[in-house]
């Protein structure tokens, strides 16, 4: 049982390349989530999904884009690389129930990206 | 506003026991959790409590809640190497689905 798995693992980039990362989750979640790690900063969400075909924002979103053209899969889009996209990125997925359910996240091994 | 704060960093000797410090801010959450990240991995759900709960106890683990003071604990007995990780508090809000997380402690075990 696979759950979340992140795609590459690791990448490192120049200025202004564009690139995708890839989140495939196996178990049926209806929701999803891009997050970045950054030293003494916890996880700050950068969009989400609600369910297939739906997209928003998080609290950090400029200068990425995302689709959720599939229910399994949740795209993460970076157009014009910048260094400060340097980062651990990390894709996580959850249930949808009623408001009163836990919802814990369950999270992929992320993606250690460098912007040169 | 919505701020969820832990300690950066806690050193305690094999065998002793962990707490893991986190407090926050909004008191509709209804779920709180506690998630280990191991280096170079993803985070794990290690436990969680529900709002109406002042404790929880799983083997090793304990949660302690105190609604008043919005204060959540992660206690670790026999703290062991393997237990050396980063820890993130995290609280749920039902309102928006939303999980707000913690920045993280990380807890080095010396052996």
């Amino acid at each position: 049982n696979a759950g979340v798995t992140q795609t590459p693992k690791f990448r490192v980039l120049k200025t202004g390349q564009s690139m995708t990362l890839l989140c495939a989750q196996d178990m049926n979640h209806e929701y999803m989530y891009w997050y970045r790690q950054d030293p003494g900063m916890g996880l700050r969400l950068i969009h989400y999904s609600v369910g297939e075909g739906t997209t928003a924002k998080g609290e950090v979103p400029d200068g990425y884009n995302v689709s959720r053209l599939k229910k399994q899969n949740f795209l993460l889009g970076l157009e014009s690389a910048a260094p400060s996209q340097t980062s651990v990125y990390f894709c996580a997925s959850s249930y949808s129930a009623g408001s009163n359910t836990n919802q814990p996240q369950h999270f992929g091994d992320g993606t250690r990206l460098s912007i040169l | 506003g919505e701020d969820v704060e832990q300690s950066l960093f806690l050193s305690v000797r094999e065998g002793d026991s962990s707490v893991i410090n986190c407090t926050y801010t909004d008191s509709s959450s209804t779920y709180l959790y506690w998630y280990k990240q191991e280096p170079g991995a993803g985070l794990q759900l290690l436990t969680y409590i529900f709002s109406n709960m002042d404790m929880k106890q799983d083997q090793r683990l304990t949660v302690l809640l105190n609604k008043k003071d919005k204060h959540l604990s992660l206690r670790i007995a026999d703290t062991q190497t393997g237990d050396s990780a980063i820890y993130f508090c995290a609280e749920y809000h039902t309102g928006g689905f939303k999980t707000i997380f913690g920045a993280g402690t990380r807890l080095f075990v010396k052996a």
